[in-house]
């Protein structure tokens, strides 16, 4: 049983538009929503996160929506480059980010 | 991130072969984590350790075993391995506490072809 499903799974973007990626949750006891991102033959690093008491987040380009009461939040890459291309997972947690379940990720193209 | 080391990084075994996978952090984390990823599955948690007296299973824990040998250490056995175990394998390590307890830092990956 996914319980953070994550969509698109793959998405290519023209150089300086806004890529999006969503995903939506089961479990209204999850508190802590991470982004990761994860470049060919490396491991996912933290890109940005967010907790349930904000409804959005940003930080330069990247942007987390949150919208509690559709359990859902996204994450959007403004003016995108092609050094953003890569792969995206959501995640969430119970009780901060030590337990985490992840998205099935998107992995996604900024073509010039 | 060359402060979690992860070896071997390719690895191609046999059905029935038993395989350890070994992770060394250099962060001082007490936290340590084996995950599997495969294509559209995303990551999945096998095991988990809060401290070296401290396994836990994770979602995908069958046909898998762990080791806590120090607080740098945390190493991933398969003790008979099957082609449904090829995958890329990460470990991760954080802090105990919050806020900073809340990222997790991945390895560079182990991927391993079982035939």
């Amino acid at each position: 049983q996914q319980q953070v499903k994550q969509s698109p799974q793959s998405l290519i973007v023209q150089k300086g538009g806004i890529s999006i990626i969503n995903c939506a949750y089961e479990n209204t006891a999850f508190d802590y929503f991470p982004w990761y991102q994860q470049f060919p033959g490396k491991g996912p690093a933290l890109l940005i996160a967010i907790r349930p008491d904000v409804s959005e987040k940003k930080e330069g380009r990247f942007t987390i929506s949150f919208n509690k009461s559709a359990k859902q939040f996204s994450l959007h890459i403004m003016d995108s480059q092609p050094g953003d291309s890569a792969t995206y997972f959501c995640a969430a947690s119970t009780g901060g980010g030590n337990k985490l379940t992840f998205g099935t990720g998107t992995q996604l193209k900024v073509e010039l | 991130d060359a402060d979690v080391t992860q070896t071997p990084r390719n690895r191609i075994t046999k059905t029935g072969k038993r395989i350890m996978l070994e992770c060394s952090q250099t962060k001082g984390h007490d936290r340590m984590y084996w995950y599997r990823q495969d294509p559209g599955l995303g990551l999945r948690l096998i095991y988990y350790s809060f401290d070296v007296k401290d396994i836990n299973k994770g979602e995908i824990s069958d046909g898998y075993s762990v080791s806590r040998q120090a607080q740098a250490k945390f190493s991933l056995s398969l003790e008979s391995a099957i082609p449904n175990q090829t995958a890329l394998y990460f470990c991760a390590t954080s802090e105990a506490l919050a806020p900073r307890g809340n990222e997790q830092f991945f390895g560079p990956g182990t991927r391993l072809t079982v035939l």
